[in-house]
C-alpha cells in the first residue's frame, strides 16, 4: 500500500489551523492509519492511531479523521512546538507497514 | 523510566555486516512485539522488520529480505538486527520501536529509541 501525503510543505503561523492529508492507494481495513510527529534530531512520536484516536498525552488540538483511502490530520491552533515533520503510516492486517513521505510544517 | 536504547551503528564498507542492538529498560521485552524502522539522511521513515513477542513470527521489508535478520533475547531484554551484505542505500538511522499491540503485532509504534546511525560507504 502506497501512502501519498500532501502538501509536501505547509507554511503557517502560530494560531492558525493546519490540515494535512494522507491518501492510500487502496482502502485501509479498519481505518488502520497512524500519524506521527518528528522534530529534528528526535525519534517519531505517535499522535493518532486508528485514524482518529489520540495517543496518550497528545493535546486535543490534534485530531484525525477520514476513512477508506482519505485521511486528515488537523491541528486546530498551531503552537510554536508543533512545527515539525508529520508522517502517516498504514498498519494492521499484514506487513509491510508503509509510511507516507511526510509533510513539513514550517513557520510562515 | 521506560526507554529503548539502540547501539551498534557505525561506518562499514559495502558488502560487510553489522549487528545492531536495542536495550529495553523499564519494560519487559517479552510482553511486546518490536520493530526496526530506518530513516536515510534527510529522508522519510521506512519500516524494516518486526518480530512477535515470543519470536514466533518475523516479517521484513522487501528491500532487506534475505539480508537482514531480526532476533530477540527476552532474558536479556534485548532486540537485535543482524545486517549482512550491506549496501550504500542501507545508510540510515535505525530505530527500534515497540508495537502498540502488546503481544500481538498491530503494526504501529508507541515507544521509540533515539536511533543509531549506520553508514555504508567505501
Amino acid at each position: 500500500i502506497v501512502l501519498t501525503q500532501s502538501p509536501g510543505t505547509l507554511s503557517l503561523s502560530p494560531g492558525e489551523r493546519a490540515t494535512l492529508s494522507c491518501r492510500a492507494s487502496e482502502s485501509l481495513r479498519n481505518n488502520y492509519l497512524a500519524w506521527y510527529q518528528q522534530k529534528p534530531g528526535q525519534a517519531p512520536r505517535l499522535l493518532i492511531y486508528a485514524a482518529s484516536s489520540r495517543a496518550t498525552d497528545i493535546p486535543d488540538r490534534f485530531s484525525g479523521s477520514g476513512s477508506g483511502t482519505d485521511f486528515t490530520l488537523t491541528i486546530s491552533s498551531l503552537e510554536p512546538e508543533d512545527f515539525a515533520v508529520y508522517y502517516c503510516q498504514q498498519y494492521g492486517i499484514s506487513p509491510p507497514y508503509s509510511f507516507g513521505q511526510g509533510t513539513k510544517l514550517e513557520f510562515k | 523510566q521506560v526507554r529503548l536504547v539502540e547501539s551498534g551503528g557505525g561506518v562499514v564498507q559495502p558488502g560487510m555486516s553489522l549487528r545492531l542492538s536495542c536495550a529495553a529498560s523499564g519494560l519487559s521485552l517479552e510482553r511486546y512485539a518490536f520493530h526496526w524502522v530506518r530513516q536515510a539522511p534527510g529522508k522519510g521513515l521506512e519500516w524494516v522488520a518486526v518480530m512477535a513477542f515470543d519470536g514466533s513470527d518475523e516479517y521484513y521489508a522487501d528491500s532487506v529480505k534475505g539480508r537482514f535478520t531480526i532476533s530477540r533475547d527476552n532474558a536479556k531484554n534485548r532486540l537485535s538486527l543482524q545486517m549482512n551484505s550491506l549496501r550504500p542505500e542501507d545508510t540510515a538511522i535505525y530505530y527500534c520501536s515497540r508495537d502498540v499491540g502488546g503481544r500481538y503485532i498491530v503494526g504501529n509504534s508507541d515507544l521509540w529509541g533515539r536511533g543509531t546511525l549506520v553508514t555504508v560507504s567505501s
